[in-house]
């Protein structure tokens, strides 16, 4: 069972709205992503980060930011919510890079579903 | 330019059947393949990860294979049950880049009924 856990599991917003969703991990891993995903569709990197103080952006354009001030967080914000950015969106942490060999699982959370109306 | 195709894109069978779900990649230079199972509304839990010196991977009634050479993946699921129904995704990283880039297929639904 992975110790990874996304807030709040399901939201609607109105358009314009800021919104933080939240994701903890209590495995120790250093890296730790954020991924976009619609019903149907795969999941696109929107959001990466190598530790703490360390954020990248993903192969997905996102109007989205992220902060790394403590191993265990890396929340994501929407500073003005628009319909467009409905969507499921999936925390997700690993020990090592994805491209290190077996006994590297990547674990993710149970995912956000938000919906801007 | 780095892809990962999946077959059949759904699938329904009899609880108690086998299936066999496919994965076709580009992706290069390779590194690792993972398949996963997505309930539907949850976030995806890891199954098999497989590197380029294995060709097979069993985790229970889920057997997974690699042909490196094809670029070629199966998940096998053998006696299925009704909590199978789930989309199976396969994932494909590679080498090189500082990530360790992953590439999503978009999955199989799989749906099993009684």
């Amino acid at each position: 069972e992975a110790d990874i856990y996304q807030t709040p599991r399901y939201l609607v917003i109105g358009t314009g709205k800021k919104i933080t969703l939240e994701c903890s991990q209590t495995m120790g891993h250093d890296k730790m992503y954020w991924y976009q995903q619609d019903p149907g569709m795969e999941l696109h990197l929107i959001h990466y980060s190598y530790g703490v103080n360390s954020t990248e952006k993903g192969d997905l354009s996102s109007e989205s930011t992220v902060s790394r001030i403590r191993t265990e967080h890396f929340p994501l914000t929407l500073e003005s919510a628009r319909p467009s950015h409905t969507s499921q969106y999936l925390c997700a942490s690993s020990e090592y890079d994805a491209d290190q060999s077996s006994g590297n699982t990547i674990y993710f959370g149970e995912g956000s579903w938000l919906t801007v109306v | 330019k780095n892809q990962v195709e999946q077959s059949p894109q759904s699938l329904i069978i009899l609880e108690g059947k086998n299936c066999t779900l496919q994965c076709n990649y580009t992706v290069s230079p390779f590194s690792n393949l993972r398949w996963y199972k997505q309930d539907t509304g949850r976030g995806p839990v890891s199954l098999t990860i497989m590197t380029f010196s294995e060709n097979t991977k069993s985790n229970g009634r889920y057997t997974a294979t690699l042909d490196a050479d094809t670029k070629q993946s199966s998940l096998h699921i053998t006696a299925s049950q009704l909590s199978d129904s789930a989309s199976y995704i396969c994932v494909v990283s590679d080498r090189g880049s500082t990530l360790g880039r992953l590439y999503f297929g978009r999955g199989t639904q799989l749906t099993v009924w009684p």
